[in-house]
């Protein structure tokens, strides 16, 4: 079965600096999609960005990017120039092409973010 | 387009009482799930729906846990004889299809069950 880790239960970081979220999991599978959720205090789910494992390139959004290591079955956030509605908690997720589709979460980490 | 939406927002409810809880998903979305977030387990599966084929019901924790779809859209999780390690936020998400690509998940805002 996959698992997903999340190693920072919470992190920290000043205003318009960057930080980095630390994600790992563990697959026998060669093809599946990687994803990072920001939960605001509201509960909604939100995508942050997401990642064919197929693909070398590190996908980016704004300010929001990833490192995609797949040899080392990492998977990491960096968010640049961050803002004080950063602040949330972010969630790794993982999901199997040949599964039903649901995704297997990390539990979460927890960004502070100090004006 | 409106996003998915779950109601209530926020249910309390006595031990042993049946609940039921709805989403209504985006429009045009066959695939449905649920998953239930609690503070010791974090994030987990529980059911999903996609088109008109039998739900996969692999992650429901106990046969107290239900859930239907009807006409393919909106669909209600009914927990019976409620314990008090139901209490926990209820996410419903829906996709497009989950066989199309990436397939991205839609959540709603989930509902906070707590049962005394």
């Amino acid at each position: 079965a996959q698992t997903v880790t999340q190693s920072q239960p919470e992190m920290s970081v000043q205003e318009a600096e960057t930080v980095t979220l630390s994600c790992t999991y563990d697959t026998s599978e060669s093809d599946y999609y990687l994803f990072w959720y920001k939960q605001p205090p509201s509960r909604q789910m939100i995508l942050v960005i997401r990642q064919e494992a197929y693909k070398q390139q590190n996908a980016t959004e704004n300010r929001f990017s990833v490192n995609f290591q797949k040899a080392a079955k990492s998977f990491s956030l960096k968010i640049s120039d961050s803002q004080l509605g950063d602040a949330a908690m972010y969630f790794c997720a993982y999901r199997s092409l040949g599964s039903q589709g649901n995704l297997i979460f990390g539990k979460g980490t927890k960004l502070s973010v100090k004006p | 387009g409106a996003g998915v939406s779950q109601s209530p927002s926020n249910k309390v409810t006595e031990k042993g009482k049946d609940v039921e809880l709805r989403c209504d998903p985006i429009s045009g979305h066959t695939a449905l799930y649920w998953y239930r977030q609690s503070l010791g387990q974090g994030l987990e599966f529980l059911i999903y729906f996609q088109g008109n084929s039998a739900p996969d019901k692999s992650g429901l924790p106990s046969d107290r846990f239900s859930a239907e779809r009807t006409g393919g859209s909106v669909s209600t999780l009914t927990i019976q004889r409620t314990q008090q390690e139901d209490s926990a936020v209820y996410l419903c998400a829906s996709s497009l299809a989950y066989r199309v690509g990436p397939d991205t998940q839609y959540f709603g805002p989930g509902t906070r069950l707590t049962v005394l």
